[in-house]
């Protein structure tokens, strides 16, 4: 079953603009992640924000945690070409399984 | 860094075909998955495993069946392919034990199926 929903489900930006996605979520989560998948590949684990954390930073990224909307929010600063991929938010579910949702295309026109 | 290896990044077959996808690991992860992923859907969860010869169904198993008989291989198995289960298929997998470590998840590259 599909937790997470991103929105948008794409996005088209110049760059160096920055790229903000959002993700909802239905259930209760202990921690919420954010994977980036390059084009015909796997994902990649870009960053994990725990249910009491509010806002986490790594590198370029930000992503914000409401979880009284059950929301987060993942925002890219001074996009890339090389950003161009498609995101994913993952939501815990029971034992070790992750719920994805159906993910935003994000592309980063030079 | 975990590597993650699927076998086939493009594997094209016949319907009724018996058809087996690997993913073997090198992190000693003790859990690992499979996923299909489709236009639109996302990832949705076919297979896990939390332990050599452990399985537990995920969302959508019909069709599908999975071995692991050694810790860093997993394998998915279509009994009899079929048109519907053309689709990029995705193995990961995650360290057991407490805290968030273990929710994270690495991917190998994806085998695109297509069954004719």
């Amino acid at each position: 079953s599909q937790q997470g929903e991103e929105d948008p489900q794409a996005l088209s930006i110049q760059e160096g603009e920055n790229a903000t996605m959002n993700c909802s979520y239905k259930t209760s989560i202990n921690n919420l992640q954010w994977y980036r998948q390059n084009s015909g590949r796997g994902l990649v684990h870009l960053i994990l924000i725990r249910s009491n954390e509010r806002e986490k930073h790594s590198g370029r990224l930000r992503v914000t945690l409401d979880t009284s909307k059950k929301s987060s929010s993942l925002l890219i600063t001074a996009s890339r070409a090389a950003d161009t991929a498609s995101y994913f938010c993952a939501t815990d579910g029971y034992g070790n399984k992750l719920v994805f949702g159906a993910g935003t295309i994000l592309r980063v026109k030079s | 860094d975990v590597k993650v290896t699927q076998s086939s990044r493009y594997l094209v077959k016949r319907t009724g075909e018996k058809v087996f996808l690997e993913c073997v690991q090198d992190m000693d992860h003790e859990n690992m998955f499979w996923y299909r992923q489709d236009p639109g859907l996302g990832l949705r969860l076919i297979y896990f495993s939390y332990d050599v010869k452990m399985k537990e169904k995920g969302d959508i198993p019909e069709g599908y069946s999975v071995s692991r008989e050694k810790k860093e291989r997993f394998s998915l198995i279509l009994e009899s392919a079929s048109t519907n289960q053309t689709s990029m298929y995705l193995c990961a997998s995650s360290r057991r034990g407490a805290g968030v470590a273990k929710n994270i998840q690495y991917f190998g590259a994806g085998t695109r199926l297509s069954v004719l």
